[in-house]
């Protein structure tokens, strides 16, 4: 069964720390990698994203690092504010699968002033 | 502004009673997906549809229906048979003729067993 493992479940940082999510799959045939955000009662919406050739991806205090070999990839959020405090979820397609996303379990982020 | 619409937000059924939660999109997209999401859980699939006429079981497609008889929408019907249907629901669409392939999602609809 395609899974994406993500941890940890849930973490609080200090305003101005660093946030670190990390992912984990075993399907080599997954070749995009995508970040969503979710706040209480609102629909995941795109962060940021990454295809496997490619090994950092920034966009703002947003990071994502990609391992290939590991077949790992992690989100850093730099310089974390309240307004970051959400649920991040980590996914991943496999066009073989019908493009459809595998998503990883969740990470609850809350950022404390 | 393209996107994908949602309704009703909040929605309370009655035990053995069928309830139709509505996914409307203008993005053009082919791909659609229901999910439930849980309290502080991760998401799961219900049905996917890539093609009009057409939809997939997802992992927990039991006490769920679905069609797909217009490309903007992607209905769900909660069914009596459905013993703990309590959750957030969220449909979503996709496109893999997009520079940046991703899902974009609805705001969701808040489903409650009274």
């Amino acid at each position: 069964q395609q899974q994406v493992k993500q941890s940890p479940q849930s973490l609080i940082v200090q305003k101005g720390g660093i946030s670190i999510i990390n992912c984990a799959y075993e399907n080599t045939a997954f070749d995009y990698f995508p970040w969503y955000q979710q706040f209480p009662g609102k629909g995941p919406a795109l962060l940021i994203a990454i295809r496997p050739d490619v090994s950092e991806k920034k966009e703002g205090r947003f990071t994502i690092s990609f391992n290939k070999s590991a077949k790992q990839f992690s989100l850093h959020i730099m310089d974390s504010q309240p307004g970051d405090s959400a649920t991040y979820f980590c996914a991943a397609r496999s066009k073989a699968a019908g493009n459809k996303l595998t998503f990883g379990g969740g990470t609850r982020v809350l950022v404390k002033p | 502004d393209g996107g994908i619409t949602q309704s009703p937000k909040y929605l309370f059924r009655k035990e053995g009673q069928n309830v139709t939660l509505s996914c409307e999109q203008n993005l053009n997209h082919d791909a659609m997906y229901w999910y439930r999401q849980d309290p502080g859980q991760g998401l799961r699939l219900i049905y996917y549809s890539q093609i009009v006429n057409d939809f997939q079981k997802g992992d927990i497609a039991e006490g769920y229906s679905v069609s797909r008889e217009k490309k903007e929408s992607f209905p769900l019907t909660v069914t009596s048979a459905q013993k703990n249907p309590t959750a957030f629901y969220l449909c979503a669409s996709s496109t893999d003729r997009a520079k940046h392939y991703g899902y974009t999602f609805g705001s969701g609809t808040r489903l409650t067993v009274v």
